[in-house]
């Protein structure tokens, strides 16, 4: 069955980078894209962004361009999201998420299980 | 940006209550619009996609319709597992953006 595994949570000062990891298994890694979904503690769901697992090709939420990277290592069919510059406000659960073609459009079908990135100053 | 607004923000009911949540977007956006449910401390599930079409494995209580601006999720008959936030998402264009959720709550 589809997995998408994440790496463990991290704190992290002010300042900081951090990268989380998404390990998948149960499909073809390639013909996917992967995207990344934070949520604040109590908040709503925030898109960060994807990237096209085949192409390498990215598409970034505005409010995190040059601050955040996301990239994939076929060969162990893991997808990362790095985040650079960490403030309070990048305190969160971060998910990655199997970008799905579904009917011409997208959905995203499988989920990691988040990994909590907790900022302090 | 397309922004979406979901009413109610959270709504209490009874276990085999029919549910309505509603998601509005900004702007006309076509089917591109997705459902998920969401328990605590759990990642996001999805349950609809393309407005009105049923995840696999999804019970068949969940239904989604619109087009355009306006769409609806329905729980035909509210069951225990179903009490949970649900979030309307679009993928018409980028930044894909969410609602803001539906808090169900036992009444």
């Amino acid at each position: 069955q589809v997995q998408l595994i994440q790496s463990g949570a991290e704190v992290k000062k002010s300042g900081a980078s951090v990268k989380v990891s998404c390990k998948t298994s149960g499909y073809t890694f390639s013909s996917y894209g992967i995207a990344w979904v934070r949520q604040a503690p109590g908040q709503g769901l925030e898109w960060m962004g994807w990237i096209i697992v085949y192409s390498g090709d990215t598409n970034y939420a505005q409010n995190l361009q040059g601050r955040v990277t996301m990239t994939t290592d076929t060969s162990t069919s893991t997808a990362y999201m790095e985040l650079r510059s960490l403030e309070s406000d990048d305190t969160a659960v971060y998910y990655c998420a199997r970008r799905a073609v579904v009917t011409g459009s997208f959905a995203l079908d499988s989920w990691g299980q988040g990994t909590l990135v907790t900022v302090s100053s | 940006d397309i922004q979406m607004t979901q009413s109610p923000s959270s709504l209490s009911a009874s276990v085999g209550d029919r549910v309505t949540i509603t998601c509005r977007a900004s702007q006309t956006m076509s089917s591109y619009l997705n459902w998920y449910q969401q328990k605590p401390g759990k990642a996001p599930e999805l349950l609809i996609f393309a407005a009105s079409t049923l995840q696999s494995g999804v019970p068949s209580r969940f239904s989604g319709s619109g087009s355009g601006t306006d769409f609806t999720l329905t729980i035909s008959s509210l069951q225990a597992e179903d009490f949970a936030s649900y979030y309307c998402q679009q993928t018409y264009i980028t930044p894909w953006t969410f609602g803001q959720g539906t808090k169900v709550e036992i009444k």
